[in-house]
This record gives structure tokens, C-alpha cells and sequence, in this order.
């Protein structure tokens, strides 16, 4: 079975730093990957990790410890338009050949706050 | 092109209505993915398809029928559904096979409402 658990929600400053956790129990490991979610759209596509340690994009970073079955999503200089909802999401091997399923965990939802 | 398209946007149908959802990409993907949304909830996986054939059903109730006519479109055939199958429907496709880089693009989605 799959199992990932995120904070529900988190309150931050504008032009702070915030740090999402995301602890999953997976039966198999392909990835792991973080979207962000605007109320009423599409996710989109942040971040993927597959082997240990933190991948740097802008102000946007993610780690992740596989031993540990554990990531978190770096925001830095927050900005007012980071307010969202972020999803974890753990990539496994599916039934069918080549296939893989995607799981996602409830979300965080992010306030950023003047 | 990046973009998975999804029609039509908005959907409201009657329980005892058939429609249909669309998906389309030009990616090359072979793999194509049909998620539900309730507001304020993740996305929940309902069907792949890999190479254009079923991979995973997760449980999903009859009354939604996927089909994949080509590597490039996704369909969702509706029929009879009830109050509680109003959702957001979000469609995603990416590469597939065994390591690495695999992203999962999503469509807009089409908000459906049954009455």
C-alpha cells in the first residue's frame, strides 16, 4: 500500500523561507515529485527527486532521504503568489509493463501573508 | 508542445445522460493517466493506460468507461452517473519505462457537475 503524509496547512511571511515535509511509506520507489496547486487549477509541475539529496531550482529546492522515507519542498522569498496547495507525490512501479502510477499525498496549503 | 488538452471545460449532465471527456497530447507520451478531484482534496488516480492498453482500474464504479483509440487521445465515457461523481477531471500524460525523468503533465481538466 501507499502511504504519504504532508502537514494540511502552513502560514508564512512574504520574503520568508518555508519548509513542506513529506514522509511516505511506498510499496516500491521511482521518484518523488512535488506540484503546486492553485484553487480550481491543474497541478503543476516543481520539482523530482530520485536519488538522495537536494535538487536547486530558483527560489524553489526539494531533498529527499530515502532511508528515511522522507523529503520536504524549500520555498525561499516567499512571494504572495506562492500562496497554494502543495502536493508530494510518490512515483511506483505499476502492474502493467513499463507503466507506473503516480500517488499523491492530501496536500499542504500554503498562506502567504504581507 | 508541452500542453495536454482537455474538452470540453465544463460539463453538466443529468443522471441518466451520456457524454464523453476528451484528452489530447503530442508529446509522444505513451503513457496516459485520468485522475478525479474533489474541491480541496488531491487528485485521485482512476485509470492508466500504457502503450493504449489498461494498465491499472483502480476500483473505478462501471459507469465511467476510459478508452485510448490512439497514442495521442484519452477518453472518458460517461453514463448514469450520480451527484457524487461531480468533480474536477484531470487527465495527464508522460514518457514511460524503466529510469529516468518522468513528469506527469496535466490537462486544465473539465469541471463536471451531475444534476
Amino acid at each position: 500500500g501507499q502511504n504519504i503524509d504532508q502537514p494540511t496547512e502552513m502560514t508564512a511571511t512574504e520574503g520568508a523561507i518555508v519548509q513542506i515535509n513529506c514522509t511516505y511509506q511506498t510499496s516500491g520507489f521511482n521518484g518523488l515529485f512535488w506540484y503546486q496547486q492553485h484553487a480550481g487549477e491543474a497541478p503543476t509541475f516543481l520539482s523530482y527527486n530520485v536519488l538522495d539529496g537536494l535538487e536547486e531550482k530558483g527560489r524553489f529546492s526539494s531533498f529527499l532521504s530515502r532511508s528515511k522515507g522522507y523529503s520536504y519542498l524549500l520555498l525561499k522569498e516567499l512571494q504572495m503568489k506562492d500562496s497554494a496547495s502543495y502536493l508530494c507525490a510518490v512515483r511506483a512501479p505499476a502492474t502493467g509493463a513499463g507503466s507506473y502510477q503516480l500517488t499523491f499525498g492530501k496536500g499542504t496549503k500554503l498562506s502567504v501573508i504581507p | 508542445d508541452t500542453e495536454v488538452t482537455q474538452t470540453p471545460k465544463h460539463l453538466v449532465m443529468g443522471m441518466t445522460n451520456k457524454k464523453s471527456l476528451k484528452c489530447e497530447q503530442h508529446m509522444g507520451h505513451r503513457a496516459m493517466y485520468w485522475y478525479k478531484q474533489k474541491a480541496k482534496k488531491p487528485p485521485e488516480l482512476m485509470f492508466v493506460y500504457s502503450y493504449e492498453k489498461l494498465s491499472i482500474n483502480e476500483s473505478v464504479p462501471s459507469r465511467f468507461s476510459p478508452e485510448c483509440p490512439n497514442s495521442s487521445l484519452l477518453n472518458l465515457h460517461l453514463h448514469a452517473l450520480q451527484p457524487e461523481d461531480s468533480a474536477l477531471y484531470l487527465c495527464a500524460s508522460s514518457q514511460t519505462g524503466s529510469g529516468g525523468f518522468y513528469e506527469q503533465y496535466f490537462g486544465p481538466g473539465t469541471r463536471l457537475t451531475v444534476t
